[in-house]
């Protein structure tokens, strides 16, 4: 058990709605990763918080947008959803706020699917 | 664009073989290089990772070799066992000005059989 919990761990809706991915960090973490795995991409850096700051973004598109909280729990938002955005939604925290310096602690993940 | 290519996308080895993946990177400035280890239903995990300061770095059974003038590096996973059946994700990124994001590899599906 890494210790990050993502919630909820399945969810199927379908094109054109919104979903809110939620993530708790281990504790004693103030940066949080989300990241997006599918079959032809494969790992996806979407975007990073550091203690409720956006430090870091990647690939994520305009319809999906995040934010930290003060408990420094996490919410990835995807809004206006279409078929290809179906795929494993990653969190992952670290204590610091460098990825590449740090452990990364991932979770389990939630398994999206646009119908 | 694809900056970290790993191959082969699946790999079928014989219990007590050895087990090879390898990455390739494009950007020069990549100056960190984790593998992860991923089950079914779990999340990846850190496995071993390398500077390319030095040409090797060996945990247990797991080691890393670096050439750094070809730009490629691979994992070795020795006297394989079933228990290593799972995705191996190859990634890069770069520390030195403070780098947050990981570059992933597509990952390799290892299947060590009795």
């Amino acid at each position: 058990d890494s210790g990050v919990t993502q919630t909820p761990k399945h969810l199927i809706t379908a094109t054109g709605q919104r979903v809110t991915l939620r993530c708790s960090p281990r504790s004693g973490d103030l940066s949080v990763y989300w990241y997006q795995q599918s079959l032809d991409q494969g790992l996806q850096f979407l975007i990073q918080y550091y203690n409720g700051e956006e430090r870091a973004k990647g690939n994520i598109l305009e319809r999906f947008s995040a934010q930290q909280f003060p408990d420094l729990h996490s919410e990835l938002n995807l809004s206006s959803l279409e078929l290809g955005d179906s795929a494993l939604y990653f969190c992952a925290s670290s204590e610091g706020d460098r990825a590449s310096a740090e452990k990364l602690f991932f979770g389990s993940g939630t398994q999206l699917s646009v119908l | 664009q694809q900056q970290v290519k790993q191959s082969p996308q699946s790999l079928i080895v014989q219990k007590g073989g050895i087990s090879i993946i390898n990455c390739a990177y494009e950007n020069t400035a990549f100056d960190y290089f984790p593998w992860y280890q991923q089950f079914p239903g779990k999340g990846p995990a850190l496995l071993i990772a390398i500077r390319p300061d030095v040409s090797e770095k060996k945990e247990g059974r797991f080691t890393i070799s670096f050439n750094k003038s070809a730009k490629q590096f691979s994992l070795h996973i020795m006297d394989s066992q079933p228990g290593d059946s799972a995705t191996y994700f190859c990634a890069a990124t770069r520390v030195t000005g403070g780098g947050n994001k990981l570059t992933f590899g597509t990952g390799t599906q290892l299947k060590v059989e009795l």
